[in-house]
């Protein structure tokens, strides 16, 4: 299966301030990448597809202006958390494939 | 669109003890049924899968069964050990469509 990586792995950050995440595959070229949000003991929420070269397409209910995405490569799709607040504190968890979905190491994003 | 429910959301066993968690699924168009364990703050991984065509699959010690009449499928666990206890989800996909997960199973195994 195909490998993904995610950096940071966790990130502490103050409110107001907006965070990074990447994610990568390693050994994979793939023209669609999904983000997915975790909260404790819950399941996983799509948030967005992220498609390589255009623009990405969000589920209902996410703010897309919130929640940034950018696929620029074939390997790399980010989200970017703006203005972040601690409400937006989650396990945020990238994954790509076909049917079988591989699945990032998730982010773990604090806001304080 | 496409809706999972999975039961139960919590199952507690003893090792060695069987454990069987099932899923239901409304799409009769979906054709594809995996299964993903996530262990405590890793990233999910796929331990079996199912396709519209076979009504059980197994390894080792894992089975997974379907009905597409009744558009459940189930995933069976036998001799329980320590090391299953995760959270299991189950999906349901359609085609090239992304997958639709159940809320998952926290299942707890005592040693």
């Amino acid at each position: 299966g195909a490998v993904v990586s995610q950096h940071p792995s966790r990130v502490i950050c103050k409110s107001g301030t907006s965070v990074k995440i990447e994610c990568r595959s390693l050994d994979f070229q793939a023209t669609t990448m999904f983000w997915y949000r975790q909260f404790p003991k819950q399941s996983l929420m799509l948030m967005a597809t992220s498609n390589e070269g255009s623009k990405a397409t969000y589920e209902q209910g996410v703010e897309k202006d919130k929640f940034l995405i950018n696929h620029a490569s074939l390997t790399l799709s980010t989200l970017t958390v703006t203005s972040a607040h601690p409400e937006d504190s989650s396990f945020y968890i990238c994954s790509l494939g076909a049917d079988t979905q591989y699945f990032g190491p998730g982010t773990r994003l604090t806001v304080l | 669109g496409e809706n999972v429910e999975q039961h139960p959301s919590t199952l507690s066993v003893q090792e060695g003890d069987s454990a069987v968690i099932k899923c239901t699924y409304s799409d009769s168009a979906s054709n594809y049924f995996p299964w993903y364990k996530q262990e405590l703050g890793k990233r999910p991984q796929l331990i079996i899968d199912i396709r519209s065509n076979v009504g059980e699959k197994k390894d080792q010690r894992i089975a997974v069964t379907l009905n597409k009449t009744a558009k459940h499928f189930s995933l069976h666990i036998t001799e329980t050990q320590p090391e299953d206890s995760a959270v299991y989800f189950c999906a349901a996909v359609k085609g090239s469509y992304i997958p639709t997960f159940g809320r998952g199973t926290s299942l707890i195994v005592h040693p």
